[in-house]
């Protein structure tokens, strides 16, 4: 039982590279998040895809992409990585919406040089 | 968006003790999950609670949903060291297809 898978697990950029974070579910869930974590302001939403086909912004959207490959799949791409982008990022997944909660990934350990 | 107020921040505790954490927030909520964070991995989900004053337990852990369902609680007795990480909150204030509201976390730590 994979759960939700992300690659790579960790990255050091410099500043203007572009790279894509890649996620994959294997539990059939229609709704997938990226989220990233720094210290002290805890889990902040960049994207979401409700079902597939669908993605929105979350709170903090500005220098991130995403497309919703298929239903599995859920990529995030910084096209200009910034220091600021320095962070661990975090997929999640869940059936529909936040009901019966989200399962996570294990994270992706990006640093922006 | 919605916010909610996790508390406390950190907590520096000897092994054997009792920890008490907690969540509000200024809207309902129709479902609250506690979640934990190991160093180095994602978050992982401890309870679920979906009705006003219900008390579940996992183990060691217990957590209420709020009379007023704008409040959690999250009890640990007789902490052990590997309950070490950060605990998450996250509330949910519509039915199903609503994203989680996630508190901002209590780290805690336990001294052998």
């Amino acid at each position: 039982n994979a759960g939700v898978t992300q690659t790579p697990k960790f990255q050091v950029l410099k500043t203007g590279q572009s790279m894509t974070l890649q996620c994959a579910q294997d539990m059939n869930h229609n709704s997938m998040y990226w989220y990233r974590q720094d210290p002290g302001m805890g889990l902040r939403l960049i994207y979401y895809s409700a079902s597939e086909g669908t993605t929105d912004k979350g709170e903090v959207p500005n220098g991130y992409n995403v497309s919703r490959l298929n239903k599995r799949e859920f990529s995030l791409r910084l096209e200009s990585a910034a220091p600021s982008q320095t962070s661990v990022y975090f997929c999640a997944s869940s059936p529909q919406g936040g009901l019966y909660g989200y399962t996570f990934g294990s994270g992706t350990r990006l640093t922006v040089v | 968006g919605q916010q909610l107020n996790q508390s406390p921040q950190s907590m520096f505790i000897q092994e054997g003790e009792d920890v008490s954490m907690n969540c509000t927030s200024s809207s309902i909520f129709n479902t609250w999950l506690w979640y934990k964070q190991d160093p180095g991995e994602g978050p992982v989900l401890l309870i679920a609670l979906y009705k006003a004053g219900e008390l579940t337990s996992n183990g060691r852990l217990t957590a209420q949903f709020g009379i007023t369902r704008k409040d959690s609680f999250l009890n640990i007795s007789a902490s052990i060291p590997s309950d070490v990480g950060i605990y998450f909150c996250a509330g949910q204030w519509e039915t199903s297809g609503s994203r989680l509201t996630f508190g901002e976390g209590t780290q805690l730590t336990v001294n052998p």
